[in-house]
C-alpha cells in the first residue's frame, strides 16, 4: 500500500533554513502536500506541489519534487521561532499521511 | 466563515461508555474523513465518506463507527471505548472531484482520554 516517510525531528538554529524531507512510494499522486500543525492546534494546509512540477516557490517556502526517486522536500528560509511545528507530508492518491517532523528552532 | 466544526474538543471518559463526537462542515465538501493522531505515529485514517450514505474504512477502523446521513456531518461513534483509543482525532473535508487536486480541511481536533 501507500507509504510516506519523514524524519521524526529536525532541529535548526533561527535564521538558518530549515530543509524537511519526505519520500513517499505512490506514484499516481497528482498532488503532494505538506501541512503545518503548531503546538495544541489543528492541520493546517501550507503549501502544495503538482506533480507535473520540479519547484514551487511561495515567500519563504520552497518545495522541490523529484517525482524520480519519490522524494519531496520543504525547504523553509530564514527559519523562525513561529516556524516551530509539526510538518506532514500527505500524498492524495489514498490521501496518506507521514508520521510529521518536528521542527526544532534554536535561539 | 468556511469551517469544519468537531465537538466536544476535550472529553475524558471510561472504559464501555458509548460516546459520540460530532463533525460539520459548512462548505458542502462531498468528501469527509476521520482521523486519529498518537505520538511517533503520525495521523492515521479511521473511516471516510465519499458522499451521503457512502462510507467506507481507512486503515485504522476496529472499534468505531461512523455514519453520513447528511452531507455536512459526518459524527464518529465509539460504542464501547477502551484505553488504546486515547487520542487527538481530526475531522477533515473535501471536495471530492477525483483528480487529486482535493486539499482538505481540518477540523480543530477532539482531545480524548479514556480512563
Amino acid at each position: 500500500g501507500e507509504d510516506v516517510e519523514q524524519s521524526l525531528f529536525l532541529s535548526v538554529r533561527e535564521g538558518d533554513s530549515s530543509v524537511i524531507n519526505c519520500t513517499y512510494t505512490d506514484s499516481s499522486s497528482t498532488y503532494l502536500y505538506w501541512y503545518k500543525q503548531e503546538p495544541g492546534a489543528g492541520l493546517q494546509l501550507l503549501t502544495y506541489i503538482f506533480s507535473n512540477m520540479d519547484m514551487k516557490q511561495d515567500q519563504r517556502l520552497t518545495v522541490l519534487l523529484n517525482k524520480k526517486d519519490k522524494h519531496l522536500s520543504l525547504r523553509i528560509a530564514d527559519t523562525q521561532t513561529g516556524d516551530s511545528a509539526i510538518y506532514f507530508c500527505a500524498e492524495t492518491s489514498g490521501i496518506t499521511f507521514g508520521k510529521g517532523t518536528h521542527l526544532i528552532i534554536q535561539p | 466563515e468556511a469551517q469544519v466544526t468537531q465537538n466536544p474538543r476535550y472529553l475524558i471518559t471510561v472504559t464501555g461508555k458509548k460516546l459520540t463526537v460530532t463533525c460539520s462542515q459548512n462548505m458542502n465538501h462531498e468528501y469527509m474523513s476521520w482521523y486519529r493522531q498518537d505520538p511517533g505515529l503520525g495521523l492515521r485514517q479511521i473511516y471516510y465518506s465519499m458522499n451521503v450514505e457512502v462510507t467506507d474504512k481507512g486503515d485504522v477502523p476496529e472499534g468505531y463507527k461512523v455514519s453520513r446521513k447528511e452531507k455536512r456531518n459526518f459524527p464518529l461513534i465509539l460504542e464501547s471505548p477502551s484505553p488504546n483509543q486515547t487520542s487527538l482525532y481530526f475531522c477533515a473535508s473535501s471536495p471530492y472531484t477525483g483528480t487529486g487536486t482535493d486539499t482538505q480541511y481540518f477540523g480543530p481536533g477532539t482531545r480524548l482520554t479514556v480512563l
